[in-house]
């Protein structure tokens, strides 16, 4: 078995800040992703990626920036926050995407709160 | 785009009740998505509930079903005999094997009585 951590678990921001949220998993997964998830609403991707250094846009990609350091680790930015940005922030990983899909494993969320 | 639409919430029954949760999709640029049913127990992370690959099929997983229709675009999940246990939020999503992402629906908080 293996685990995804994302750290902090919540995030208290101000408007206009630049705000960096951090998952690791250590499935040894090709494959991670970051989605954003408003209340009572369900999940829509910002960003994911297929590999180290590789990054892929999702649906909800402006506003955001991401990066693949190694492996194991994707980090996620609010480039800007907005006070419309509260929401969780989930990030997942699988073996690999494309025509073949492996079930996606989740971290726990990251809260965000904008003041 | 690819879309999934499932039962407004919060739906509430009791225990040793049978279930459905509506599921219904609309994939636009893919002929055979992959459909899946995942979950968030109280307290606990997001994770897998069933998936079914294949039109035609069925998936099962801790005594619910789904089914994966083509001809009506659905994939409703059941179950014969709730328990309290099964409190959760249970949201449907579909695979686009062309781009490799899920689409999910906004889902279903269940709560079930004693």
């Amino acid at each position: 078995g293996g685990i995804i951590t994302q750290t902090p678990k919540f995030l208290i921001g101000q408007e206009g800040q630049k705000l960096t949220l951090k998952c690791q998993q250590n499935f040894n997964h090709d494959t991670m992703y970051w989605y954003r998830q408003d209340s009572g609403k369900g999940l829509r991707l910002i960003y994911y990626s297929i590999t180290e250094n590789d990054l892929q846009k999702g649906d909800l990609s402006e506003g955001y920036d991401a990066s693949r350091e190694k492996k194991s680790s994707f980090s996620l930015t609010v480039t800007s926050a907005q006070k419309n940005e509260m929401a969780v922030f989930l990030c997942a990983s699988s073996i690999t995407s494309g025509t073949y899909q492996d079930t996606q494993y989740f971290g726990p969320g990251t809260r965000l709160l904008v003041l | 785009g690819d879309s999934v639409t499932q039962t407004e919430g919060p739906v509430t029954v009791s225990e040793s009740e049978s279930l459905i949760i509506n599921c219904t999709y609309s994939a636009t640029s893919i002929a055979y998505p992959n459909l899946f049913w995942y979950v968030r127990y109280p307290g606990e992370g997001l994770q897998l509930l069933l998936k079914v690959i294949t039109a035609g099929q069925k998936g099962s997983s801790r005594g619910f079903e789904a089914t994966y229709n083509k001809e009506t675009t659905s994939f409703h999940l059941q179950k014969a005999s709730v328990q309290e246990s099964d409190s959760a939020v249970y949201y449907c999503a579909l695979g686009n094997t062309n781009t490799g992402k899920l689409t999910f629906g906004d889902g279903t908080v269940l709560t079930v009585k004693p």
